[in-house]
């Protein structure tokens, strides 16, 4: 079945800076990954998707880049502010979202 | 909206005792999901549903049960609760975007500890 790693599992950044989370999945019939926000006490919140027929997607300060030759996936968000910091889970689906596999995690940490 | 909700938020048992948690949405929904969040693990399927009436097994289903007999509810049941499963359990629903992905919703989750 579908396995998704996950790094790092933590990250401090300065705020102002970028911060990059990177996954990897191992199902190439994967064809839809999200990434979900979680803030402690909540459920995730899903922040950003992209589908397997596109290579990046930009929503403001977040972008998630796709390669699918090496299978794997990154969020990449820029000019950090304290209220990124909480944990980030990347997601693998191969049915457009009906089941997902996630991965493990990152706390992301911005210090003022 | 409420979104999808959750209940109890919190909850303790004894091993051997049954429960069920209560999940519910009021967007029309056709797709329900429950996961359990473990430290270090993310989230992982217990079960799921693709509308009323039909439910099939995630990736961890043993000793839990579901029904869909609504669109609006997804109760969670445990037959008979062991301390392997205290863990942090989520509810989700989705639908279809006009791109053909299902955008999950999650609940804010139900803490649930087994002695």
């Amino acid at each position: 079945g579908e396995n998704v790693e996950q790094h790092p599992s933590t990250l401090s950044v300065q705020e102002g800076d970028s911060a990059v989370i990177k996954c990897t999945y191992s199902d190439s019939a994967s064809n839809y990954f999200p990434w979900y926000k979680q803030e402690l006490g909540k459920g995730p919140q899903l922040i950003i998707d992209i589908r397997s027929n596109v290579g990046e997607k930009k929503d403001q300060r977040i972008a998630v880049t796709l390669n699918k030759t090496a299978k794997h996936f990154s969020l990449h968000i820029t000019e950090t502010q304290p209220e990124d910091s909480a944990v980030y889970f990347c997601a693998a689906s191969t049915n457009y979202g009906q089941n997902f596999v996630f991965g493990p995690g990152t706390r992301l940490s911005v210090l003022p | 909206n409420a979104g999808v909700t959750q209940t109890p938020k919190f909850q303790v048992l004894k091993t051997g005792q049954s429960m069920t948690l209560q999940c519910a949405q009021d967007m029309n929904h056709e797709y329900m999901s429950w996961y359990r969040q473990d430290p270090g693990m993310g989230l992982r399927l217990i079960h799921y549903s693709v509308g009323a009436g039909i439910t099939d097994q995630g990736e961890v289903p043993n000793g839990y049960n579901v029904s869909r007999s609504t669109t609006e509810d997804f109760p969670l049941r445990l037959l008979s609760a062991a301390p392997s499963q205290t863990s942090v359990y989520f509810c989700a629903s989705s639908y279809s975007t006009w791109q053909g992905a299902y955008e999950q919703y999650f609940g804010p989750g139900t803490r649930l500890t087994v002695t």
